[in-house]
């Protein structure tokens, strides 16, 4: 098993464009989300899915959308890139909705200038 | 909102001796803990986890302790490595289908 693979895993985008960061998972999780990390800051949640069809907002959601047409792949798309979203970007997904561990990827590092 | 604060942000032992990183959370409906090691360029792991109805869970070197009336969870490590060099996070299952993370330790374990 791959577990949760992202891609790209660097990118740098000029203010005002956008782009999707992809996410797939091969554990046939139901749950999957989307975190940002900043320095000091820790994990800020921006989007999650409780299953094929069904998203919400996390923490941090604002120029994010994100869809989930199959079980295996959440992708995140920025709909007009700004500096401020410079950061790094995690996929997580885990088993269960509720009481259960979150398994990441490897992350996203994404630059804006 | 909810939230988790962790301290300390910086942690630096000798090897062998051991490690304690303490987290608050202030949403009391919150029922479980996990713990997650970040080594550099790589997505977090989860390494211990602890439910409301447990107070201390061991495995090998590594234990948590939950105080549920204080809102208090701790990670402890043991004999500490310089392989345990890392960010750890802890974090809170708070609401509905979501976990609310510490801002993380780094722990130097010196050699």
């Amino acid at each position: 098993n791959a577990g949760v693979t992202q891609t790209p895993k660097f990118q740098v985008l000029k203010t005002g464009q956008s782009m999707t960061l992809q996410c797939a998972q091969d554990m046939n999780h139901e749950y999957m989300s989307w975190y940002r990390q900043d320095p000091g800051m820790g994990l800020r949640l921006i989007h999650y899915s409780v299953g094929a069809g069904i998203t919400d907002q996390g923490e941090v959601p604002n120029g994010y959308n994100v869809s989930r047409s199959t079980t295996e792949d959440f992708p995140l798309r920025l709909l007009s890139a700004a500096p401020s979203q410079t950061s790094v970007y995690f996929c997580a997904s885990s088993y269960s909705v509720v009481d259960s561990p979150l398994h990441f990827g490897n992350g996203t590092r994404l630059t804006v200038t | 909102g909810e939230n988790v604060e962790q301290h300390p942000s910086t942690l630096s032992v000798q090897e062998g001796d051991s490690a304690v990183i303490k987290c608050t959370y202030s949403d009391s409906a919150s029922n479980y803990f996990p713990w997650y090691k970040q080594e550099l360029g790589k997505g977090p792991q989860l390494i211990i986890d602890i439910r409301s109805n447990v107070g201390e869970k061991k495995d090998q070197r590594i234990a948590v302790t939950l105080n549920k009336t204080a809102k208090h969870f701790s990670l402890h490590i043991t004999e500490t490595q310089p392989e345990d060099s890392a960010v750890y996070f802890c974090a809170a299952e708070s609401g509905t289908y979501k976990y609310i993370f510490g801002t993380g330790t780094r722990l130097k374990v010196l050699a």
